[in-house]
């Protein structure tokens, strides 16, 4: 297994501005992802990020908005950039081993309230 | 593209009771499927995976069942108990790139 710790726990913001996430596991891993929650709502893919190649992001999610940073192969960074109300949410970043048939793990989350 | 429902939206049940929650996919070419639970402003927990070669995997308490062909999974708890009252998530992954696309969850509530 997996454990993942994230930074930070929660926040609150001012809107236009930035804050970056951080996650660290505790292992070695292949494949790291990071989820947004919505309020009410279920996840949603944001971006994958494998080290040693640049992330890779989802339909409405642009690199502008959300730079990821994977600098090993224990740590990863996202930025939530020019802040809004609407980003408002749980981000959460989950990792798999190095297949996809890995069991994906997932750390606590970071609480984001924008003003 | 994948899109994965999960039936009851909620549930509640007096405590004890054997109860069922269930996961609907719309493309039956999946690597896996894995079964999640989240507390209220928490991360999720790893449940049981299956991968999708695999009928069923058990832990504890816990049953969970893959249909591939039907693209329908069913997570089965065992005389439920107050600490089993969470949100219950399906996510199933379609692509060897492993990510994940995840149903909206059933609520669950046990009541004591």
């Amino acid at each position: 297994s997996a454990v993942i710790s994230q930074k930070p726990s929660r926040d609150i913001c001012q809107r236009g501005t930035s804050l970056t996430i951080q996650c660290q596991v505790d292992s070695q891993v292949t494949m790291m992802f990071w989820y947004r929650q919505q309020p009410g709502q279920s996840l949603t893919l944001i971006a994958t990020a494998n080290q040693g190649s640049e992330a890779t992001y989802e339909s409405g999610f642009v690199i502008d908005k959300f730079p990821i940073s994977r600098p090993n192969l224990t740590f990863s960074t996202l930025t939530v950039s020019n802040m809004s109300p609407e980003d408002s949410s749980i981000y959460l970043c989950s990792v798999r081993g190095a297949t996809t048939t890995d069991t994906q793990y997932f750390g606590p989350g970071t609480r984001l309230t924008v003003l | 593209k994948q899109e994965v429902t999960q039936i009851p939206a909620a549930l509640s049940v007096p405590e004890g009771e054997n109860l069922v929650l269930n996961c609907s996919f719309t493309d039956s070419a999946i690597y896996n499927l894995q079964w999640f639970r989240q507390d209220p402003g928490k991360g999720l927990t790893s449940l049981l995976l299956i991968q999708s070669s695999q009928r069923e995997q058990t832990s504890g308490r816990l049953n969970a069942s893959l249909d591939k062909s039907s693209g329908r999974s069913t997570l089965y708890i065992a005389a439920s108990q107050p600490g089993d009252s969470a949100t219950y998530l399906c996510a199933v992954t379609s692509t060897n790139a492993g990510k994940s696309t995840f149903g909206d969850g059933t609520t669950l509530t046990v009541k004591p």
